[in-house]
């Protein structure tokens, strides 16, 4: 099983800020398979890049993904106050698939 | 749009078994998975297992294997899950999850997950 283990577990940060958010995974991920997911209270996830670095439909391009291997990272050039949430990364190439165990963005 | 429409909220006992449906509206199965992930309160997703629809295959994650049951209905565009042997530990959120799948196999499928259902709550309590 990979194992995918997410940093930090919270951030606090202003809006205008940037964000950083880092998934290490216990074995190499083809990049073609990790995803990551915005959470808020109530709603299920929401897609916002697949394949490491492709932004899904209708997602705001200050999101972007990078990374390789077994280190992948989500960035929000400038955080808006609806990105404030839980972001979770996924493998989705073997079984069983896996997310890491989140991180908080939350208001300073 | 394609929507997953999930049936609503349970409260099972200990012991018992729930089945949980997820309807795909406004389109058809298609290329797709269907995966169902559960979210215990207060913790991350979790992958329990995934069907594709069109051919019936089915991949479970090991720690569901024997207790999760995966099957659809093509005629209703319906995919179920069924959680045998309730525990009080399995009271969580339950969603669907559609990905695309290019190669018509349950793993790898492509690009994430990308609509979930609205989710549905089992409760297990005696």
């Amino acid at each position: 099983e990979i194992v995918l283990t997410q940093s930090p577990g919270t951030l606090s940060l202003s809006p205008g800020d940037r964000a950083t958010l880092s998934c290490r995974a216990s074995q190499s991920v083809s990049s073609s398979f990790l995803a990551w997911y915005q959470q808020k209270p109530g709603q299920a996830p929401r897609l916002l890049i697949y394949g490491a670095s492709s932004r899904a439909t209708g997602i705001p391009d200050r999101f972007s993904g990078s990374g390789s291997g077994t280190d992948f990272t989500l960035t929000i050039s400038r955080l808006e106050p609806e990105d404030f949430a839980v972001y979770y990364c996924q493998q989705y190439y073997s079984s069983p698939l896996t997310f890491g165990g989140g991180t908080k963005v939350e208001i300073k | 749009q394609v929507q997953l429409v999930q049936s609503g909220a349970e409260v099972k006992k200990p012991g018992s078994s729930v089945k949980v449906s997820c309807k795909t509206a406004g389109g058809t199965f298609g290329n797709y998975v269907i995966s169902w992930v559960r979210q215990a309160p207060g913790q991350g997703p979790e992958w329990m297992g995934a069907i594709v629809p069109m051919l019936r295959t089915t991949n479970y994650a090991q720690k569901f294997q024997g207790s999760v049951i995966i099957s659809t209905d093509e005629s209703t565009s319906t995919v179920y899950m069924e959680v045998t042997s309730l525990r009080s530990e399995d009271t969580a959120l339950y969603y669907c999850a559609r990905q695309i799948t290019v190669s018509r196999a349950v793993i790898p499928g492509n690009d994430g997950f990308d609509v979930w259902g609205q989710g549905t709550l089992i409760t297990v309590s005696s």
